[in-house]
This record gives structure tokens, sequence and C-alpha cells, in this order.
């Protein structure tokens, strides 16, 4: 079954300090996402992705964030000048549509700012 | 603004037996999906069952069942002949149909005992 692949698994930065997450969304879906989920609490939207370009942000997705699909496989979120409380897991997902047959998650990256 | 609520922080359910998740969610819109999500502890967010909110039939999904009560903005998830493999915390979500984000709820945790 087609997966969405995020790396690293985990990665561990000095506060602020810039990161780079990385997700090969599934080869045929057109919409892509990224959320995040700060450890025992719920999953909350960050960005949504199509046409190469920004559909919709959440008021996290401050100017701190960027996403990007540089080379037409990977999408990827950046955060500039990390701070603390991103420490979270976050999570890429692709769809094939925008309507209602739920996204692929990927099994999400561990950011741990220290 | 959307909100998805989930009162049940906890749940436990004996190995065999049924169990019935809670779900409940606050909208002004007639066209949205319903979702559940079981997060393992790998963290990976997998779907487990999607609701079309014009469809009046429940979906089922092998052992998992919605009972979707749309005036009453309700969507609980039934989990019939539980297994230990079921323990994993479980989110409800709503799609936005205008934004195409995934609100989701604080999640239930489910223990299932052997």
């Amino acid at each position: 079954e087609p997966e969405v692949t995020q790396t690293p698994s985990h990665q561990v930065t000095q506060m602020g300090q810039e990161v780079i997450l990385r997700c090969v969304p599934i080869s045929n879906h057109l919409y892509f996402y990224w959320y995040r989920q700060i450890l025992g609490q719920k999953v909350e939207f960050l960005v949504s992705f199509y046409n190469n370009e920004i559909s919709e942000k959440s008021e996290i997705f401050d100017d701190q964030f960027s996403v990007e699909r540089p080379d037409g496989s990977n999408f990827t979120l950046k955060i500039r000048s990390t701070k603390l409380e991103d420490s979270a897991m976050y999570f890429c997902a692709s769809s094939v549509d925008s309507r209602g047959y739920g996204y692929t998650f990927g099994s999400g990256t561990r950011l741990t700012v220290v | 603004a959307q909100t998805v609520t989930q009162s049940q922080p906890e749940m436990s359910v004996q190995e065999a037996e049924t169990v019935t998740l809670s779900c409940t969610y606050d909208t002004s819109e007639s066209d949205y999906y319903l979702f559940w999500y079981k997060q393992p502890p790998s963290r990976q967010m997998i779907l487990v069952i999607r609701q079309e909110a014009y469809k009046q039939q429940n979906a089922t999904e092998n052992r998992f069942s919605v009972n979707f009560q749309k005036a009453a903005k309700s969507f609980s998830l039934k989990i019939s002949d539980s297994q230990l493999g079921d323990a994993a915390m479980y989110f409800c979500a709503y799609l936005d149909s205008g934004t195409y984000k995934y609100i989701f709820g604080t999640g239930t945790r489910l223990k299932v005992l052997a």
C-alpha cells in the first residue's frame, strides 16, 4: 500500500536553529498538509498546499514557518528559528482530492528543541 | 467555527467485548465528512472509518462501525470483538469542506484488557 514517508523520524535541534522536515507524499496525490501534535495534546492543522501554493494556513503557521515542494516529489516544512514550544510531533499528509476520502498520514517527525 | 469534542479521555474494554467511543461536533455546514483515526504508541495516524454527512447509512469497516446522528451532531465509534491491537489513542475528526482541513478532538485513550 502506498505510504507517505517522513524523514527524519526524530530530530533534536538547538533553540534558534533552522530545521527542515521532509516528506514524500504519495505520488498521485495533489493535496499536501502539515499538522503538529504537542505531546499529550490534540493534532492541530498547520498548513495545506495545492498547485504549488498554500491553500490555507492556521494562526500557528507564522512567518517562522514555510513550506515548499522543491522538486515535484518532496514536500518540506521549514522552521527558521526554532523555539522550545516548537517541540512536537509533525505529521505530513497527502490526499488525492480535497474531499472526503481522508488523508494518508506519514509516521511523523518528532522534533525536540533544546 | 467548527469544534469537535471527545468527552472520554480514557476508556477500558475487556478483550472480545464491545466498546463505544463518543464524539460530538458543532458546525453550521450541511456538507462535511467525519472520521475516526487511530494512533498507536508508534504515533502514526491511521484512518479507521469515514462518514459522509449526506449519507444516512452508518459506515462500517469490519469490526468498526459508527453511529452517526446528524441532527444531534454525534458521531460515535463502536468497536466489536475488541482485540489487544486495538489499544491506542482514538481521534475523532471533522473535515471542513471549505478549507479541506481537519479539526480533531482531544482523543480517547482505549485500553484493552486481556
